[in-house]
Formats: structure tokens, sequence, C-alpha cells
């Protein structure tokens, strides 16, 4: 089964400053996709950026850009420019394309806290 | 606008009674669709996947009959809880994924917090 650990449980960062929360997973498969979810205060849940494993290219989206090091099973999530509205939990999932393969694994997410 | 919509969005019962949560998918036909549970400050644990016209797959340790999951139509399932205890509270969130591919994003429902009194 794979794991999705995230070892920051909380980070900070001052608004226009950039942060980088950190994702690592465990798998034996080579092909599968890694997201993050931003979930605020409503708690909906909110994509942020998808990566897929076979893409050697960092996605970026916006402000949001991923480091992928598959090699590493590392996937970390940088927020550039930071805003007020950027503070909320962050969850790093991993999805499989064997068996349940559209099911999202979560990691134990960061609490992304954004100050003036 | 709303891709998946999850009702109801807070619920309060009695101990012992049912409650019934439902997801519907908006845009498109769904034929699976995912149940979750998230405790304060924790993540989202799936409990089931639900398959549109055969039974769910339950998550290892989720109780299949005390969490009765229903996918009648490719638009909509149900979560039942059944005899509900204080432990049961907690948030429920559903979620589906588009059937065009499997690089789709996963659409949230609001989620149901569950209070059990």
């Amino acid at each position: 089964a794979q794991t999705v650990t995230q070892s920051q449980p909380e980070m900070s960062v001052q608004e226009a400053e950039t942060v980088t929360l950190s994702c690592t997973y465990d798998t034996s498969e080579s092909d599968y996709y890694l997201f993050w979810y931003k979930q605020p205060p409503s708690r909906q849940m909110i994509l942020v950026i998808r990566q897929e494993a076979y893409k050697q290219q960092n996605a970026t989206e916006n402000r949001f850009s991923v480091n992928f090091q598959k090699a590493a099973k590392s996937f970390s999530l940088k927020i550039s420019d930071s805003q007020l509205g950027d503070a909320a939990m962050y969850f790093c999932a991993y999805r499989s394309l064997t068996g349940t393969a559209s099911k999202l694994t979560f990691g134990t997410g960061t609490r992304l806290q954004v100050t003036l | 606008g709303a891709v998946v919509s999850q009702h109801p969005s807070r619920v309060i019962c009695k101990s012992g009674t049912s409650v019934k949560i439902e997801c519907r998918s908006l845009d498109f036909q769904a034929t699976t669709m995912f149940w979750y549970r998230q405790f304060p400050k924790q993540s989202l644990m799936l409990m089931a996947t639900s398959n549109e016209g055969s039974k769910a797959t339950y998550e290892q340790g989720v109780e299949k009959d005390k969490f009765l999951i229903n996918h009648a139509s490719l638009t909509l399932s149900t979560l039942t809880v059944t005899s509900a205890h204080p432990e049961d509270s907690s948030f429920y969130i559903c979620s589906v994924v588009p059937p065009a591919g499997m690089n789709t994003e996963a659409f949230f429902g609001q989620g149901t917090r569950l209070t059990v009194v």
C-alpha cells in the first residue's frame, strides 16, 4: 500500500514571501499521479496542482510550483508571493493507476499560516 | 459552479438514530464515488468506494453494516450512518472523479459535519 508523509504539521510565512511544503511518499509503482489540495476553513477541498509521474518537468500553476524528485519520492510545493488567502490546510495526495485507481491517499496535512 | 453537491452540510442527531448523507455529481455521470471521513485537525481517510449498480467496497476497519452506501444512479450516492453514536461524530466528504481519464482531478463535495448527541 502507498503511504504519503508530510513532516511539517504547521508552517508560517509572511505575506509576499515564499514557502515550501514538503511531501514524501512510498510506492513500488512507476506510474502514478501526485496532487496538492488546499482545504481552507470552509473545508472545501480545492485542487492546487497535479503532477504526472511520467513527466520530468515540474508542474507550475501561477504562484504554485512543485519540485518532483521521482527517485527520492519527494513532491514539495512552493508557494511564491504568499497571500493571506493562501492560509489553509494543505494535503499532498497520491493516486495509483492500478486497482481502485481513482482513490486518493492523503498525507497528514500541513497547516499554513500567512502573516502580515 | 459546484461539480459535486453534498447534503446536508450539518446535521445533529440523537444517539441510536440513523442519518443519511447525499452526494450528487452535477456535471457528469459517475460510476464511482468515494466517501472520506475527517476527524478534527486530521487528514481525510477513505472509508469506502461507492460503485453504481453494485456493492460498495469498504476499507479495512470500516463497518459496512454501520455505514451503508447506496449508489443507485450515475449521479447519486448516499451514505447512511446507522445507529449513530457519539464516536461517529465527524466530517464526512464525498468525492467524484470524471470518467474521461485517469489524469483528471477529483472533485469534492462541501462535506457534512455530523454531530451525534
